[in-house]
């Protein structure tokens, strides 16, 4: 049990473009989505905190307006990468934690690579 | 994104020896630990974790030690075979409710 899924698990696209990654909780609900990006050779950073039916979270120095995060039901968040840019090309993955559980429980996603030409 | 230069620690081990893998954490508020393993093009998966009332927790083939006085964690691996080849990252939780912040990586190398 506890499976999350990604969307797609890779996607190449030109500069300029904007770019909607999925996150689904399978087989549980999620009250708390966490979203992180991990720059090659690099431990994971964490982006945004998502909760479902309100606003994210954002890290300090993350741009809200260009990484928009929706979390309109408890298995389903979206992060769109609006305007990419190559130096937003890495991996991004998301993870979720089971309705009732504290954040320490997080199940992660397997991760979407992102490359912007 | 990427920064030139960036190195990740690597551990090289024979197979069928044991592997420890350490982790320095910085936030003496963390009470919660976990390790996890992260596969080339994969998320991260759960390995073991330890609260900071204790000092070891045993799992299958791995053991994790935590030291509060000088704020050090470590993996073990007892007798390393070649599908733990991975990056392994600790995490601690900052407290009570905060965010899980992760360490930086090591990158263990199974030798055959």
């Amino acid at each position: 049990g506890a499976v999350v899924s990604q969307h797609p698990s890779r996607v190449i696209c030109k500069s300029g473009t904007s770019v909607k990654i999925e996150c689904r909780s399978l087989d549980f609900q999620a009250t708390t989505m966490f979203w992180y990006r991990q720059f090659p050779k690099q431990s994971l950073m964490l982006m945004a905190t998502s909760n479902e039916g309100s606003k994210a979270t954002y890290e300090q120095g993350v741009e809200k307006d260009k990484f928009l995060i929706n979390h309109a039901s408890l298995t389903l968040s979206t992060l769109t990468v609006t305007s990419a840019h190559p130096e937003d090309s890495s991996f991004y993955i998301c993870s979720a934690s089971p309705q009732g559980s504290e954040k320490e429980t997080q199940y992660f996603g397997p991760g979407t690579r992102l490359l912007v030409l | 994104g990427e920064s030139v230069g960036l190195h990740l620690p690597t551990l090289s081990v024979q197979e069928g020896d044991n592997s420890i893998i350490n982790c320095a954490y910085s936030n003496s508020a963390s009470d919660y630990f976990i390790w996890y393993k992260q596969e080339s093009g994969k998320g991260p998966q759960f390995i073991i974790d330890i609260r900071s009332n204790m000092d070891k927790r045993q799992g299958q083939r791995v053991t994790v030690l935590l030291n509060k006085t000088v704020k050090h964690l470590s993996l073990q691996i007892a007798a390393t075979q070649p599908g733990d080849s991975a990056v392994y990252f600790c995490a601690e939780n900052g407290g009570y409710g905060q965010n899980f912040v992760f360490g930086p990586g090591t990158r263990l190398s199974v030798l055959p």
